[in-house]
């Protein structure tokens, strides 16, 4: 299995540019995060999906879109990039939720920088 | 909400033992969690705790105090290839990772 795999793994935009940070999962995982991590700093959550068709939004999501079309692929959109928005960002899934032991598995993580 | 608190840094000797605490305050309470992270690499999961006591994994060990919003983990027989960067995360609907600290294992 190749577990969480994101693309692409690195990626300079100019500011106002748009992009999109695809993810895909092939453990039949329901649950799917997107994080961004800056220098220093923890986790921050963006958005996550507790199944196809559902998403809701995290601690920062303000300059992002998710959707969830299948349960295998949870993209992230960047509308209108900022240099804020400059960070490594980890998409990861779990099979469980909040209730349980939701162990979370990591992409290898896509660095972008905005100029 | 959460507010996840643990050292920046901490450094310590090849075969030795550290400690490191996290001390957390939420609404909400799931579980604790703790994440290793390699420079330039993704987290990668190490401990669940849910119930107070002290979870025993090989060398590493974690340990809960939901009464005082505390957790440690424990490595033991320190190996370079600890060096690393240890989250604590805890979860209520979702999972909230703290700064991390970042250990430096020295010959």
């Amino acid at each position: 299995n190749a577990g969480v795999t994101q693309t692409p793994k690195f990626r300079i935009l100019k500011i106002g540019q748009s992009m999109t940070l695809q993810c895909t999962q092939d453990m039949n995982h329901n649950y799917m995060y997107w994080y961004r991590q800056d220098p220093g700093m923890g986790l921050k959550l963006i958005y996550y999906s507790v199944g196809a068709g559902i998403t809701d939004k995290g601690e920062v999501p303000n300059g992002y879109n998710v959707s969830r079309s299948t349960t295998e692929d949870f993209p992230l959109r960047l509308e209108l990039a900022a240099p804020s928005q400059t960070s490594v960002y980890f998409c990861a899934s779990s099979l469980q939720g909040a209730s349980v032991q939701g162990e979370l598995f990591f992409g290898e993580g896509s660095r972008l920088t905005v100029l | 909400g959460q507010n996840i608190d643990q050292p920046t840094e901490m450094t310590a000797t090849e075969g030795a033992i550290v400690q490191i605490n996290c001390t957390y305050q939420t609404s909400g309470f799931n579980g604790l969690f703790w994440y290793q992270q390699h420079a330039g690499e993704a987290p990668t999961f190490l401990s669940y705790n849910v119930l107070d006591g002290l979870e025993e994994k090989g060398r590493f060990s974690s340990f809960l105090s939901r009464s005082k919003g505390y957790s440690y983990l424990l490595l033991k027989e320190l190996q370079m290839k600890d060096s690393a960067s240890y989250l604590c995360a805890c979860q209520d609907y979702k999972l909230s990772f703290g700064a991390g600290t970042t250990v430096t294992v020295r010959a």
